[in-house]
């Protein structure tokens, strides 16, 4: 498809359990973003990668949270030991190149509900 | 450290008439702002934009204002409809080597027919 896809769009896991989040971006954008919204909070940053430099991320609020970007394209948001202020959605957005004022895209996002 | 505020958590406006949403930045190396908008189980989409080199900038029924002094800027929609309705939120970034998006908490606009 011509947007940013993400996998899976919703998910259950148990306390404890690791979960792995996916995301495709629009083929060409070398950047990508991780955002999170918590019930009736706004946008949460998490992490930015912007083509191979190093990915800032200062917005993980936990050394359980991980994320990677293979081959400058898709990306996984990984969460080790779920806890249950992790549910969420998690947003995926990606945009052409840094350093220009460019929009990013959104993909419709995965809710992870850890129970 | 909250860097963009939307103080208004929600708006109701009748159909027809404007919808005034507005935003407030701290960090003065923000030099693009970009207003999006939510609706429920969706993505944000991207609606219109702004660099810190202008003032204002106009699409259609929408138009973004941008006061640097102030630090505001502020989205009007005209006439504004039912299908407007859906939460925006309001995004900067410093550009330069970096465009990490910074959003504000969003305000849901509730356009009454």
């Amino acid at each position: 498809g011509a947007g940013v896809s993400q996998s899976p769009s919703n998910k259950v896991t148990e306390k404890g359990k690791d979960v792995e989040l996916r995301c495709d971006p629009i083929s060409g954008h070398t950047a990508l973003y991780w955002y999170r919204q918590s019930l009736g909070q706004g946008l949460e940053f998490l992490i930015y990668f912007q083509g191979n430099s190093a990915p800032d991320k200062s917005g993980l609020p936990s050394d359980r949270f991980s994320a990677e970007r293979t081959g400058g394209s898709v990306s996984t948001l990984t969460i080790q030991r779920t806890q249950q202020e992790d549910s969420a959605v998690y947003l995926c957005a990606s945009s052409f190149r840094a350093g220009m004022n460019t929009e990013a895209f959104f993909g419709q996002g995965t809710r992870l509900t850890v129970v | 450290d909250q860097q963009v505020k939307q103080n208004s958590p929600s708006l109701s406006v009748q159909e027809g008439r404007i919808s005034i949403l507005n935003c407030d930045y701290t960090n003065s190396m923000f030099d693009y702002f970009l207003w999006y908008k939510k609706y429920p189980a969706e993505g944000p989409t991207f609606l219109i934009s702004i660099s810190s080199i202008k003032d204002k900038n106009e699409d259609g029924r929408f138009t973004v204002f941008l006061n640097k002094s102030a630090k505001h800027l502020s989205l009007h929609i005209v006439p504004s409809q039912p299908g407007d309705s859906a939460v925006y939120f309001c995004a900067a970034s410093a550009g330069g080597a970096t465009n990490k998006l910074i959003f504000g908490t969003g305000t849901l606009l509730a356009v009454q027919p």
